[in-house]
């Protein structure tokens, strides 16, 4: 069981360049997410798509854009990357919304560095 | 803010000793989950507690809520050096579909 997949693990942008982030579930669910984790910090919401067709701004969606491709995909993108988006990034997926009692599972992470 | 705020942010103890973090939140929850973090990895789903429910266990987890308190705690006993790790809380409400985590709480267990 695959679960949760993210490509790429690694990559390193130079300023201004563009990059989408890869996101790839699995096990049939509904809602998919997208985190940042900065060092020590916990972990913030960029974007959440409840289901296909729907996308939502979380805590910190400013510079990315995303894409729910189909129910399997959920892609990020940075059109111009700036080293404050240098950090680890993290994908989730959940049966369903929050508030239904599921739970959600992560991917292994991106690290984004911008230099 | 609808994120939950744990407490304390870090916390070391020996092998063997029970570790207790805290979660507090603002306003009325549907359900209120603890995930587990190892170091550079993704969070792990530990426990998930309804908002009737006052009390859950799962192996070496014990999870309270306290609903008047606004409030959960997790107990973990007996601790191992392979619990290490940033433990976060994550209340979810009922007008929301989103998933959001606090700072989280660092534990280290020595060996």
């Amino acid at each position: 069981n695959a679960g949760v997949t993210q490509t790429p693990k690694f990559q390193v942008l130079k300023t201004g360049q563009s990059m989408t982030l890869q996101c790839a579930q699995d096990m049939n669910h509904n809602s998919m997410y997208w985190y940042r984790q900065d060092p020590g910090m916990g972990l913030r919401l960029i974007y959440y798509s409840a289901s296909e067709g729907t996308t939502d701004k979380g805590e910190v969606p400013n510079g990315y854009n995303v894409s729910r491709l189909n129910k399997r995909e959920f892609s990020l993108r940075l059109e111009s990357a700036a080293p404050s988006q240098t950090s680890v990034y993290f994908c989730a997926s959940s049966p369903s919304k929050a508030r239904l009692n599921t739970e959600a599972f992560f991917g292994q992470g991106t690290r984004l560095t911008v230099v | 803010s609808q994120q939950g705020e744990e407490d304390p942010q870090a916390l070391s103890i020996q092998e063997g000793e029970n570790a207790t973090m805290n979660c507090s939140y603002k306003t009325s929850i549907n359900n209120l989950q603890w995930y587990r973090q190892n170091s550079g990895r993704g969070l792990v789903h530990l426990i998930l507690i309804r908002s009737n429910e006052r009390e859950k266990h799962s192996g070496r987890l014990r999870v309270t809520l306290d609903t008047s308190k606004k409030s959960s705690s997790l107990l973990i006993t007996a601790s191992r050096a392979a619990d290490t790790a940033s433990y976060f809380c994550a209340p979810t409400y009922n007008q929301g579909g989103k998933l959001i985590f606090g700072q989280g709480t660092e534990l280290s267990v020595k060996p």
